[in-house]
């Protein structure tokens, strides 16, 4: 029982152009969701976060995007980079009952130069 | 500040032995998760503890599996009589809150090979 899906499993984008990685949860009492970008043989690396009152969370090139209706979010990544390629992980939370994470299988995401 | 420590980074055993693996969190973090990631998977959620205790180990096997974080010293994850499935890569994540909107800090991880 996969609470939290990625459903595309590698992604490639050329240099400079939009990235947008997806996500899908079934768990109605996450609350909280996350995203970790990882290099091989590293641990996670925490990227960006959105709690479930909002919809949109920003930081630099990283726009998080939460549509709780249908319990869907997305990472945009503007401009991509060569050096965003990595494994990208979303993961969500129920913070009342700890913060421990369920997380998805994860995007391998490719930037060409 | 340190991040999170993991050691072993690599651990080799044969089957029947026993794995040990530590963490030792962020300064200032009292809560430790533990997670497994299989080749080609996501990660998954183990056990959860905080000094001393065990908050939730709903995701540990039941047999084999140990996990503590006493009072001084690192979290241990003890694996007794690994087996192959056992291989993977084991990762440490500390948090400073127990609830509460916060992001959990991750090790480099330790990479078991049970041959």
């Amino acid at each position: 029982d996969q609470q939290v899906k990625q459903n595309s499993p590698s992604l490639s984008v050329q240099e400079g152009r939009i990235s947008i990685l997806n996500c899908d949860y079934t768990n109605s009492m996450f609350d909280y969701f996350l995203w970790y970008k990882k290099y091989p043989a590293e641990g996670p690396t925490f990227l960006i976060s959105i709690s479930s009152i909002k919809d949109k969370n920003e930081d630099g090139r990283f726009t998080v995007f939460l549509n709780k209706s249908a319990k869907h979010l997305s990472l945009h990544i503007v401009p991509s980079q060569p050096g965003d390629s990595a494994v990208y992980f979303c993961a969500a939370s129920d913070t009342n009952a700890g913060n421990m994470l369920t997380f998805g299988g994860g995007t391998r995401l490719m930037v060409k130069p | 500040n340190a991040g999170v420590m993991q050691n072993p980074r690599h651990l080799v055993r044969r089957r029947g032995q026993e794995a040990r693996l530590r963490c030792s969190p962020m300064k200032g973090h009292s809560h430790v998760y533990w997670y497994r990631q299989l080749p080609e998977e996501g990660l998954k959620f183990m056990v959860y503890l905080q000094k001393e205790n065990i908050i939730d180990e709903s995701g540990m096997p039941k047999e084999r599996f140990s996990a503590e974080f006493p009072k001084e010293g690192p979290s241990i994850l003890r694996i007794q009589q690994v087996v192959r499935g056992d291989s993977a890569a084991y990762f440490c994540a500390s948090s400073p809150v127990q609830v509460g909107h916060t992001e959990a800090f991750f090790g480099q991880g330790t990479r078991l090979t049970v041959v």
